[in-house]
């Protein structure tokens, strides 16, 4: 039983270019949350995808978007990146109406804005 | 104000002793879950266990414990028979609401623990 993947591992950018980042949920689970850790801090809540919708948004800038194949795969976009955009982002699967205690991660995309 | 509080930055701690965490959470919403995850150097976020606000046992799972004090809006995680591997980054995190997977995680940030022979 796959769990939660990401691609690819490790991305670096420049300052303006655009960057898209992939997940792939736990299988069962039909609902995917993106969070950014910058170093040496707790991950932020982005955004969160269920039934190809955007259900739940932290507070990020509309740089950040997102998208949901029927899959229930995700990607997350960053447009304009900035240095501060420098962070590891992760993806979370669970099941909406599943069980409250499966939020599952995976090993997390680490992009580096130059 | 810091809806997760943890307010150790760093821990030492001897191998084979036990070890208390610490996390204050802060919600009004009467419904809502407790998670602790573990963070090693990969970057991994690992589930270790899990408290709802119904809940009426303190969870427990293996070597983990969630010392759940709800009127103090505490949820202490306890390791007991602490090992070499266990020293890691160490988060809580809350979900507010009816939870199912609809609701983001708030995490605290973090403690460290470092796990000495």
């Amino acid at each position: 039983d796959a769990g939660v993947t990401q691609s690819p591992t490790h991305l670096i950018k420049t300052r303006g270019q655009q960057v898209t980042l992939r997940c792939s949920p736990k299988s069962g689970h039909d609902t995917v949350s993106w969070y950014q850790q910058a170093l040496g801090q707790g991950p932020q809540f982005i955004f969160q995808y269920y039934e190809e919708e955007e259900r739940q948004r932290g507070n990020f800038p509309d740089r950040f978007s997102g998208h949901q194949f029927p899959n229930y795969s995700s990607e997350l976009n960053v447009n304009a990146l900035l240095l501060g955009d420098s962070a590891l982002y992760l993806c979370a699967s669970s099941l909406t109406g599943g069980p409250d205690n499966e939020q599952f991660f995976g090993p997390g995309t680490r992009l580096t804005v130059l | 104000a810091q809806k997760i509080t943890q307010t150790q930055p760093g821990m030492f701690v001897q191998e084979k002793e036990a070890v208390t965490l610490d996390c204050t959470y802060d919600t009004s919403d009467p419904s809502y879950g407790l998670f602790w995850y573990k963070q090693p150097s990969s970057g991994e976020m690992i589930f270790l266990i899990y408290q709802g606000s119904y809940d009426q046992q303190n969870a427990t799972e293996g070597r983990y414990s969630l010392n759940f004090q709800k009127a103090r809006k505490s949820a202490n995680l306890v390791i007991s028979a602490s090992q070499l591997g266990d020293s890691a980054m160490y988060f809580c995190a809350m979900r507010e609401g009816t939870g199912g997977g609809a609701d983001g995680l708030t995490f605290g940030k973090g403690t460290h623990l470092i796990i000495q022979p």
